[in-house]
């Protein structure tokens, strides 16, 4: 049971947009940036998006993140294949003490 | 070009103890507060341990308190993780990741390609 919570499984057809929960608490999310990850199958994971909405360089603008209150989301438009991976959420709890991840989201592109 | 390689997997009995090691190039390490998290197979990421940049302050989920030790040597650019008393609970790919902080946010932008431990008899 992961301390933050997504959805297990999301999808799309190409071209379209799709957008994946991440629910906290105000100990996490409620307190502090959420970040997000993908990863590809067989890889590390890969940093996407960083405090709430900033996308390292490299991450095509497609990708994008938002945060209110305890909840947050990614959000992908103009879904492509090579989209088709892992996406976790990420924020430090101040009561655990600790990070806590979400317990991952499959995202099938159809 | 920034590297994590993780190294010392393997497959141990119940009970057993082994040691994770963590090397680290193209960054600044001695300035990194460093972080190890693993994931079961098929499963979600779990966050393990973090040290501070000078060792001096560690941290671990509960899971895992009593059992892991992190520890670092700057000198070295290298991380590492003592598992004792390892059950099967504890089998996972395990990754070092690097915590980048500024001001307010922080986030794990560099990760290893992961050492897989295997707990079994």
């Amino acid at each position: 049971q992961s301390v933050l919570t997504q959805p297990p499984s999301a999808s799309g057809t190409p071209g379209q947009r799709v957008t994946i929960s991440c629910s906290g608490s105000s100990s996490n999310i409620g307190s502090n940036t959420v970040n997000w990850y993908q990863q590809l199958p067989g890889t590390a994971p890969k940093l996407l998006i960083y405090n709430n909405n900033q996308r390292p360089s490299g991450v095509p603008d497609r990708f994008s993140g938002s945060k209110s209150g305890t909840s947050a989301s990614l959000a992908i438009s103009g879904l492509q294949s090579e989209d088709e991976a892992d996406y976790y959420c990420e924020a430090w709890d101040d009561s655990l003490d600790g990070c806590v991840f979400g317990g991952g989201t499959k995202l099938t592109v159809l | 070009e920034v590297q994590l390689v993780e190294s010392g997997g393997g497959l141990v009995q119940p009970g057993g103890s082994l040691r994770l090691s963590c090397t680290a190039s193209g960054f600044t390490f001695s300035n990194s507060w460093m972080h190890w998290v693993r994931q079961a197979p098929g499963k979600g990421l779990v966050w393990v341990s973090r040290i501070s940049n000078d060792g001096s302050k560690t941290d671990y989920a509960d899971s895992v308190k009593g059992r892991f030790t992190i520890s670092r040597d700057n000198a070295q650019n290298t991380l590492y993780l003592q598992m004792n008393s390892l059950g099967a609970e504890d089998t996972a790919v395990y990754y070092c990741a690097r915590r980048y902080t500024s001001g307010s946010f922080y986030y794990f932008d560099y990760w290893g390609q992961g050492t897989l431990v295997t707990v079994s008899s």
